[in-house]
């Protein structure tokens, strides 16, 4: 099993400030990974397909990047709306598996 | 718009078991391979099982193999997990979520279903 490892844990941060969150896996997944983001009481959403693809109406504040067992989700300038928790996920191999999942709140 | 719409989640006894529907809607479902993801309450994310489009391949994650079945209909557009000798530690919030191919990535999630295992 791929283990997925992600850093922080939680991140108090300021609004604008940016904000880098890790993850990193056990071997080599390639460019299968995927970020998703999920507000409190709700569902996740995905965020970045492919390391680096985001979705069609999302903020262009969010940029990811890596490769093989490093990768990393960005943040230019946080705000408000941002308060989420992340989770890294990787389809290279099964089973699939998330990062244990970033928490970001606002100071 | 494409929704996922769960249900059958409720509470129940450790060794019982539990059937979860998922409605699809708003996209060709025969189409698209599909998922159950899983979240303990105040945990992370952890993925349960696939099923592909047509129904010929599934996978499971060894915590629920033996289990639970993941299953389809087609003709309905509705994806099933039915679920066997439940334990404590099944409880979780259970999310239907549709699959970018085997290998890709998972989009949408539905709203999710809540299974309690109590005695």
């Amino acid at each position: 099993e791929i283990v997925l490892t992600q850093s922080p844990d939680f991140q108090s941060v300021t609004p604008k400030e940016r904000v880098i969150i890790t993850c990193r896996a056990s071997q080599s997944i390639g460019g299968s990974l995927h970020w998703y983001q999920q507000k409190p009481g709700q569902s996740p959403k995905l965020l970045m397909k492919y390391v680096s693809q985001s979705l069609s109406g999302d903020p262009s504040r969010f940029s990811g990047s890596g490769s093989g067992t490093d990768f990393t989700l960005t943040i230019n300038g946080l705000e408000a709306e941002d308060v989420a928790t992340y989770y890294c996920h990787q389809s290279s191999s099964l089973p699939y598996t998330f990062g244990q999942g970033t928490k970001l709140e606002i100071k | 718009q494409v929704e996922l719409v769960e249900s059958g989640g409720g509470v129940v006894q450790p060794g019982r078991s539990l059937r979860l529907s998922c409605a699809a809607s708003g996209f060709t479902f025969r189409s698209y391979a599909m998922n159950w993801v899983r979240q303990a309450p105040g945990k992370g994310l952890e993925w349960v099982a696939f099923m592909s489009y047509d129904g010929r391949k599934e996978h499971y994650a060894d915590s629920v193999k033996g289990r639970f079945t993941i299953s389809r209909d087609n003709s309905n557009d509705t994806l099933y997990l039915q679920m066997n000798s439940l334990r404590v530690d099944d409880t979780a919030v259970y999310y239907c979520v549709r699959g970018f191919t085997e290998f890709g990535w998972f989009d949408p999630w539905g709203l999710g279903t809540l299974v309690t295992v109590s005695s």
